[in-house]
């Protein structure tokens, strides 16, 4: 079993759609929370990065903790065109720098 | 924008042949990654380095060998490719302080072996 679960898609919005991205992990010392964004045959940009649970809002992006359920998302509102890309989550316990990574999901959005 | 640096972005050789991909920094970070990803797959840590003349194996196992005499300088190296050698390195830094999440990447470097 992987460490870190994520569905590869893709998700095809229309524009102006909220999506919704998530993943689930089994590893219960991961502290440290990302959503990367990796636009084709480039390397992945750090969009969003939470500690422990709770809520951290960004523009138009959120990001979601559930330790208790291991579980983090990522939601975007108004999605754009733009936003086509794939997105990773990453996790790592603390004192750790090594990240664990999602398959990624990859997310259409057509006009 | 990160200011990471890879270079070939795109490489074709042949069997057999040895192969460097550069990588440089120069934000002056201590950290130095280098992750192998194949089209659809997640990535995976192949060497890390801690600081100059340090270096570790990730946890994907991997023939390649790296090297930090420089902190800004981070090359791999491939003694003689395979096609199983085939796929996307990514170089990525990040700093010594807990903000360490902050990891950036380079663009890439697209190896095929033939």
């Amino acid at each position: 079993q992987k460490e870190v679960e994520q569905d590869p898609g893709p998700l095809s919005v229309p524009e102006g759609a909220i999506v919704s991205l998530n993943c689930t992990y089994s590893n219960s010392a991961f502290q440290y929370f990302m959503w990367y964004r990796q636009y084709s045959r480039k390397g992945p940009e750090l969009l969003m990065y939470t500690y422990s649970s709770g809520n951290k809002e960004d523009g138009r992006f959120t990001a979601q903790v559930d330790k208790s359920s291991k579980y983090i998302s990522l939601f975007i509102r108004d999605s754009q065109p733009s936003d086509s890309a794939t997105y990773l989550c990453a996790m790592r316990n603390t004192g750790f720098q090594k990240l664990v990574f999602g398959t990624g999901t990859r997310l259409l959005v057509s006009p | 924008e990160a200011d990471i640096y890879q270079t070939p972005r795109y490489l074709v050789i042949g069997t057999g042949k040895k192969i460097t991909l550069e990588c440089s920094q120069t934000m002056g970070h201590d950290k130095m990654y280098w992750y192998q990803q194949d089209p659809g797959m997640e990535l995976h840590l192949i060497h890390y380095s801690y600081g100059v003349n340090s270096t570790e194996k990730g946890d994907l196992s991997s023939e390649s060998t790296v090297s930090r005499i420089r902190t800004e300088h981070f090359p791999l190296t491939l003694e003689s490719a395979r096609p199983s050698h085939t796929s996307q390195y990514l170089c990525a830094s990040s700093d010594q302080g807990d903000s360490g999440n902050t990891i950036y990447f380079g663009e890439g470097s697209w190896l095929t072996v033939v």
